[in-house]
């Protein structure tokens, strides 16, 4: 069955610093990846995602993540963090040919001026 | 352009009461998903609709009934209410399957006390 592992369910990072949060999947087939980003009291805004090809994603926001099929990993990183990154931010995973996402359990973001 | 909609965005309800929540997408998309938010446990998939006229069970689907009532639409609906149905809940469409990103509602929190 599918999972997605977030690491970190708290992230803080000074502003202008680097961001990484990590996502680690399993799944028997390489899946679709997806990152996106909740604001409080908003619904998810899609940051980026991985369905086929170039394995660095870039989205939305300065953000970008790499798919490494051997770490089974798709990281979310932003060289420097700005004050309005401070979200929740969530992994997703899905099997080719099904119609399931399956989401992390989120890291919320703080960044410290 | 309005994506997903959901309704009512707040409800409050007694324990043992009824009540349905409803969706609707203007994308012309296929699928259609209700998830569950609870703090820390990310977002949990309650059932979906991969198209007109089919949906099935996801993860966590005790307790809730859905209807597709037709390709916009897709409610959800608690017969009895409990206190462990207290949550965020989010509707989502997708083109057609999980090889493109859900879009998501804006969300409706639900307390049932």
């Amino acid at each position: 069955a599918q999972s997605v592992t977030q690491l970190g369910s708290h992230v803080s990072v000074s502003e202008g610093a680097l961001v990484l949060l990590r996502c680690n999947y399993s799944s028997s087939v390489p899946p679709y990846l997806f990152w996106y980003v909740q604001y409080p009291n908003q619904g998810l805004q899609l940051l980026l995602k991985y369905t086929t090809g170039a394995t660095l994603v870039k989205g939305i926001n300065g953000f970008e993540a790499e798919f490494k099929k051997s770490e089974t990993s798709f990281h979310l990183t932003k060289p420097s963090a700005h004050m309005s990154d401070a979200a929740e931010y969530f992994c997703a995973v899905s099997e080719r040919g099904t119609y399931k996402y399956i989401f992390g359990t989120g890291t919320r973001l703080k960044v410290l001026a | 352009n309005a994506g997903v909609t959901q309704t009512p965005k707040f409800q409050v309800l007694k324990t043992g009461q009824s009540m349905t929540l409803q969706c609707a997408q203007d994308m012309n998309h296929n699928s259609m998903y209700w998830y569950r938010q609870d703090p820390g446990m990310g977002l949990r998939l309650i059932y979906y609709s991969a198209s007109e006229g089919t949906t099935d069970k996801g993860e966590v689907p005790n307790g809730y009934n859905v209807s597709r009532l037709n390709k916009r639409e897709f409610s959800l609906r608690l017969e009895s209410a409990a206190p462990s149905q207290t949550s965020v809940y989010f509707c989502a469409s997708s083109v057609r399957g999980t090889n493109t990103e859900a879009f998501f509602g804006q969300g409706t929190r639900l307390t049932v006390v």
